[in-house]
């Protein structure tokens, strides 16, 4: 059975600071994907990542596979407010007949304050 | 294009009730799919279908079912609602093949259960 694992859970984040959302998963993938959730909204793409050593960065977001290590991280740098949600990673993986079937972390609640 | 569409916005039942949650999109998607969003468990597979008259279960399938008739509508009935299925739901759609597969969200459902 597929595991998705994030931590931290929580992140309470000020200003301008820089940190790292892990997401670590248990079984072979090459598919992990990053959504952002506002609160009573639905999920927002954020990134798709599709092989080995995969970096991708839209404004101060930067996410990167490791599929050996079965690692994504999500990467904020000098945070602002605007980025307080809840950011899930989710692994795809392969049913016999196509992709599509996501197997979701537990989510990162992010607040940035002042 | 409206993209993925669900109605109702929000839905109160009484335990035993039935009902169906719709699912449209207008992307000539093949893949479609729901899943149940709990306060600190992400999100989690119900069913999906890879094409019309192709459906299979996800991760939580039990008071849950599912047909496809056409490509663009994938409903959810529930047969007899019961209080743990107080939830908020999600569909989704994708294409089947191609490269990353990237799945885009419906607004949900805000189901409760008394």
């Amino acid at each position: 059975e597929l595991k998705v694992e994030q931590n931290p859970l929580f992140l309470s984040m000020q200003e301008g600071k820089n940190y790292t959302i892990y997401c670590n998963y248990s079984t072979t993938s090459d598919r992990l994907y990053w959504y952002r959730q506002d609160p009573g909204k639905s999920l927002e793409s954020l990134f798709v990542l599709l092989s080995n050593g995969a970096v991708k960065q839209e404004g101060r977001l930067m996410a990167s596979l490791d599929t050996k290590a079965r690692l994504s991280t999500l990467h904020i740098t000098a945070a602002v407010h605007d980025l307080s949600a809840t950011y899930f990673c989710a692994v795809d993986i392969f049913s016999g007949t196509s992709y599509g079937k996501l197997t979701f972390g537990q989510g990162t609640i992010l607040t940035v304050h002042p | 294009n409206a993209g993925v569409t669900q109605t109702p916005k929000f839905q109160v039942l009484k335990t035993g009730q039935s009902m169906t949650l719709q699912c449209a999109q207008d992307m000539n998607h093949e893949y479609m799919s729901w899943y149940r969003q709990d306060p600190g468990m992400g999100l989690r597979l119900i069913h999906y279908s890879v094409g019309a008259g192709i459906t299979d279960q996800g991760e939580v399938p039990n008071g849950y079912n599912v047909s496809r008739s056409t490509t663009e509508d994938f409903p959810l009935r529930l047969l007899s609602a019961a209080p743990s299925q107080t939830s908020v739901y999600f569909c989704a759609s994708s294409y089947r093949s191609g490269r990353d597969n990237e799945q885009f969200f419906g607004p949900g459902t805000r189901l409760t259960v008394l």
